[in-house]
């Protein structure tokens, strides 16, 4: 099955930083690679598909990229309520299998 | 607004059974394919099963291959979890996710999961 990594597992960072998370698949998934955004106990939210589509209604200081193994997700200018866990999810060939997170702390 | 509630879930002893409901409403059901993903306490998220719109087609993990099934009633709008043979493992939060594809130029492009239920837990203890 396809393994995705992401990385980091953590990080902290203060209002107005700008945040990059990488996710690496196991072998080529094109551009099928989404991001999620989780909060404590709310379901997943979805912020980026297709590798690099910004979903309706998320915030411009989100955006993807990257094609075939290897992925980011950068936030320009994290905002007080950016602070989550993000993951990402390859949905190129079922099990459609999810990175491991990365927590964003308030350094 | 596009609702998926999630029910069914509860304590269950290693080796019993649970089944899972997701009603949906306000969104065509039958015209999309639907998903289990499930939240161990603390922990990250995991991808458990899909299936077609028309239920022909289902995917499982190998966690969950074997023991649980997938299925839908598109004439109640209702997507379903049959969980058996019943593991300490298998506890955890149980969301529904409605699968969207994204085309390009009459390409499939990319599957995302766009809206979510609200989860159901399953505590599988003796």
């Amino acid at each position: 099955d396809m393994q995705m990594t992401q990385s980091p597992s953590s990080l902290s960072a203060s209002v107005g930083d700008r945040v990059t998370i990488t996710c690496r698949a196991s072998q080529s998934i094109s551009s099928f690679l989404n991001w999620y955004q989780q909060k404590p106990g709310k379901a997943p939210k979805l912020l980026i598909y297709a590798a690099s589509s910004l979903q309706s209604g998320v915030p411009s200081r989100f955006s993807g990229s990257g094609s075939g193994t290897d992925f980011t997700l950068t936030i320009s200018t994290l905002q007080p309520e950016d602070f989550a866990t993000y993951y990402c999810q390859q949905s190129n060939s079922p099990p459609h299998t999810f990175g491991g997170g990365t927590k964003v702390e308030i350094k | 607004e596009v609702q998926l509630l999630e029910s069914g879930g509860g304590l269950v002893q290693p080796g019993g059974s649970l089944r899972l409901s997701c009603a949906a409403s306000e969104f065509t059901f039958s015209g999309y394919t639907m998903s289990w993903v499930r939240q161990a306490p603390g922990k990250g998220l995991e991808w458990v099963s899909a299936i077609g719109s028309s239920g022909d087609t289902t995917f499982y993990a190998d966690s969950v291959k074997g023991r649980f099934t997938i299925s839908r009633d598109n004439s109640k709008n209702t997507l379903y979890l049959q969980m058996n043979s019943l593991r300490a493992e298998d506890t955890a939060l149980y969301y529904c996710a409605r699968d969207d594809v994204a085309m390009l130029r009459g390409v499939r492009v990319g599957y995302y999961f766009d809206y979510w239920g609200q989860g159901t837990l399953v505590t599988v203890s003796s």
